[in-house]
């Protein structure tokens, strides 16, 4: 239980392009599904949090015209990369919390990770 | 805002030793404290956690620890396998602020066979 799955797995695109990146929780509801990005050997940094129903909440620094996060339903989160830049190159991770997980609702279970390339 | 200090940044060990990693971390406030494997190419994958209500947690060969006065706690590997080789993180959060994960840098964990 509990698996998060992203797609596409990898995209390269050329610079000035839209860029989607899909983030599904197959077996679980989420309210709440978070967007990070991971340059290489880097830490993972929050860019935003994504709530159901409502708009996304964003991480300081991180511009919200360019990185499109929708949450249309409990089992779906998008990120569009808007106008991709070769500096946007990166692997992009989602997560998900299992709202009816009980006292597990804390857990966020990440997805595999979508790795961008802008040329 | 918080932040999380990991240590060490690499680690290799013998196959069959214990590993240890560390963390600090700086808001007081922070009460949930998951660690994520990674491997080369893959998403995190959540191996254990804690809150601030229970000191010391294990499953299997793993296990961690929190001391939440000095605002730290670590990850315990025991009798490390090849296939335990992989980027370690540390990540704290507070669960009523919305469970933002803050991670740490991460540590290379290499065993050696």
């Amino acid at each position: 239980g509990a698996v998060v799955s992203q797609h596409p797995s990898r995209v390269i695109c050329k610079s000035g392009t839209s860029v989607k990146i899909e983030c599904r929780s197959l077996d679980f509801q989420a309210t709440t599904m978070f967007w990070y990005r991971q340059f290489p050997k880097q830490s993972l940094m929050l860019m935003a949090t994504s709530n159901e129903g409502s708009k996304a909440t964003y991480e300081q620094g991180v511009e919200k015209d360019k990185f499109l996060i929708n949450h249309a339903s409990l089992t779906l989160s998008t990120l569009t990369v808007t106008s991709a830049h070769p500096e946007d190159s990166s692997f992009y991770i989602c997560s998900a919390r299992d709202v009816q997980a009980g006292p597990r609702t804390d857990t966020q279970y990440f997805g595999p990770g979508t790795r961008l390339t802008v040329l | 805002g918080e932040n999380v200090e990991q240590h060490p940044s690499t680690l290799s060990v013998q196959e069959g030793d214990s590993a240890v990693i560390k963390c600090t971390y700086s808001d007081s406030a922070s009460n949930y404290f998951p660690w994520y494997k990674q491997e080369l190419g893959k998403g995190p994958q959540l191996i254990i956690d804690i809150r601030s209500n229970v000191g010391e947690k294990k499953d299997q060969r793993i296990a961690v620890t929190l001391n939440k006065t000095a605002k730290h706690f670590s990850l315990h590997i025991t009798e490390t396998q090849p296939e335990d080789s992989a980027v370690y993180f540390c990540a704290a959060s507070i669960l009523e602020g919305g469970n933002k994960l803050v991670f740490g840098a991460g540590t290379i964990l290499r065993v050696k066979s």
